[in-house]
């Protein structure tokens, strides 16, 4: 079993969509949270970066941390094209530097 | 420039032939770190750089990978003797090495082995 479960996806929405995008983890020492998205032939950019659990919002982005559940989530509102992207959830243990992925969403916005 | 710079963008190299990749940090980053993705696969962590020295090279996959890093700065990931299974993008990433700090990625180098 992986520590960090994505489903790869591909998910379609129209533009204007609610999106939803989760992750699961298996490993209870993960406390830092974050969500990169990916353009296609281009090295990921981050997104959203929580620390433990709670809820964190950045514009049209929503990000939410559930340490009980070990799930963590990501909604775009109002989806646009330019959303369509490959969405990585990704986290990192307390004391450690390294960043565990999960395999990412591909995510379509269609106009 | 502002961001992780990598080069070549791309490398096709043939089977058994040894490739160098580069990364240079954004400036004043500490840490440094190598991923690989696969055609449609998560990041695969490689080697993780403080400084010049690798506290944590667990993810290299065989002996044949190696990597080091210089003047606290630029850093090159070797792969000798390629192999096929060795093509895919290879993402350089830097960060100010506190364990809150999140992760700049450059845009990765697509290598193919023939």
């Amino acid at each position: 079993q992986k520590e960090v479960e994505q489903d790869p996806g591909p998910l379609s929405v129209p533009e204007g969509a609610i999106v939803s995008l989760n992750c699961t983890y298996s490993n209870s020492a993960f406390q830092y949270f974050m969500w990169y998205r990916q353009y296609s032939r281009k090295g990921p950019e981050l997104l959203m970066y929580t620390y433990s659990s709670g809820n964190k919002e950045d514009g049209r982005f929503t990000a939410q941390v559930d340490k009980s559940s070990k799930y963590i989530s990501l909604f775009i509102r109002d989806s646009q094209p330019s959303d369509s992207a490959t969405y990585l959830c990704a986290m990192r243990k307390g004391g450690y530097n390294k960043l565990i992925f999960g395999a990412g969403t591909r995510l379509a916005v269609h106009p | 420039g502002a961001g992780v710079s990598q080069s070549p963008s791309n490398k096709v190299t043939e089977k058994g032939k040894d490739v160098e990749l580069r990364c240079d940090p954004i400036s004043g980053h500490t840490a440094l770190y190598w991923y690989r993705q696969s055609l449609g696969q998560g990041l695969e962590f490689l080697i993780y750089f403080q400084g010049n020295s690798a506290p944590d090279k667990s993810g290299l996959p065989s002996d044949r990978f190696s990597a080091e890093r210089t003047g606290g700065s630029v850093s090159t990931l070797t792969i000798q003797r390629t192999q096929q299974e060795d093509s895919a993008v290879y993402l350089c990433a830097s960060s100010f090495g506190q364990e809150e700090s999140p992760l700049h990625f450059g845009n990765g180098t697509r290598l193919t082995v023939t």
